[in-house]
């Protein structure tokens, strides 16, 4: 069965760090670019960020709204995408989805989705 | 980059069709065929329902389809069923390289 699983979310103060991770069955990984999607409790889904796959050079992109805070990386042997956060605010509290892009080149469709990760900041 | 226009809800009667408008800019929907509709029931993940415009996954209805006339896609469903009752979200990728989602449409089964 294709399975995306994120964990590593929880409470955690304004201005500190977090990393997520994203385990991923059922496919071969490596072969896939991965992306983030957000959804702050009520509202809808933001797009976070996205990796390419190593064949297209493990290359990211970010919305203007985490980038130079957040890190998206990956480790093909170990089927694991990775969401470092640093610096965080208020406002980046939400539920944190994991998932699989249909296209390798650009953050078009997301095809499998995780059961998501709820990430609270507040001191 | 500003979030993709969305209806914030609209409804429909059993065996109706609906339909879901997106409106964006020639920087995303406009300009590429890399528009998605997304569907999500609450407290649950997200599930593709249309990708590049008109396309379906494998194990999506024909019920639901796709269409994009210029800086506006839509999404409609024929045949409403109760199951359909959810937020339905578009997305589409931007000339800045990144995605951009609509505000989200909550879709009512009278």
């Amino acid at each position: 069965e294709v399975q995306l699983v994120e964990s590593g979310g929880g409470l955690v103060q304004p201005g500190r760090s977090l990393r997520l991770s994203c385990t991923a069955s059922g496919f071969t990984f490596g072969d896939y670019a991965m992306s983030w999607v957000r959804q702050a409790p009520g509202k809808g889904l933001e797009w976070v960020g996205f990796i390419r796959s190593k064949a297209y050079g493990g290359t990211t992109e970010y919305a203007a709204s985490v980038k130079g805070r957040f890190t998206i990386s990956r480790d093909d042997s170990k089927s694991i995408a990775y969401l470092q956060m640093n610096s965080l605010k208020t406002e980046d509290t939400a539920v944190y989805y994991c998932t699989r892009a249909k296209q390798q080149l650009v953050p078009d469709a997301f095809d499998i989705w995780g059961q998501g990760t709820m990430v609270t900041v507040s001191s | 980059q500003s979030a993709l226009t969305q209806p914030a809800s609209v409804s429909g009667s059993p065996g109706q069709s609906i339909t879901i408008s997106c409106t964006g800019t020639s920087s995303d929907v406009g300009g590429y065929n890399y528009v998605s509709w997304y569907q999500q029931h609450p407290g649950k993940a997200p599930k593709l329902m249309i990708y590049d415009v008109s396309n379906r996954p494998s194990g999506v209805s024909n019920r639901f389809s796709g269409s994009k006339s210029g800086n506006t896609a839509s999404l409609t469903i024929s045949g409403l069923q109760a199951e359909d009752e959810a937020d339905y979200y578009c997305s589409s990728y931007t000339s800045s390289s990144t995605q951009v989602f609509g505000g989200g449409t909550k879709l009512t089964v009278l």
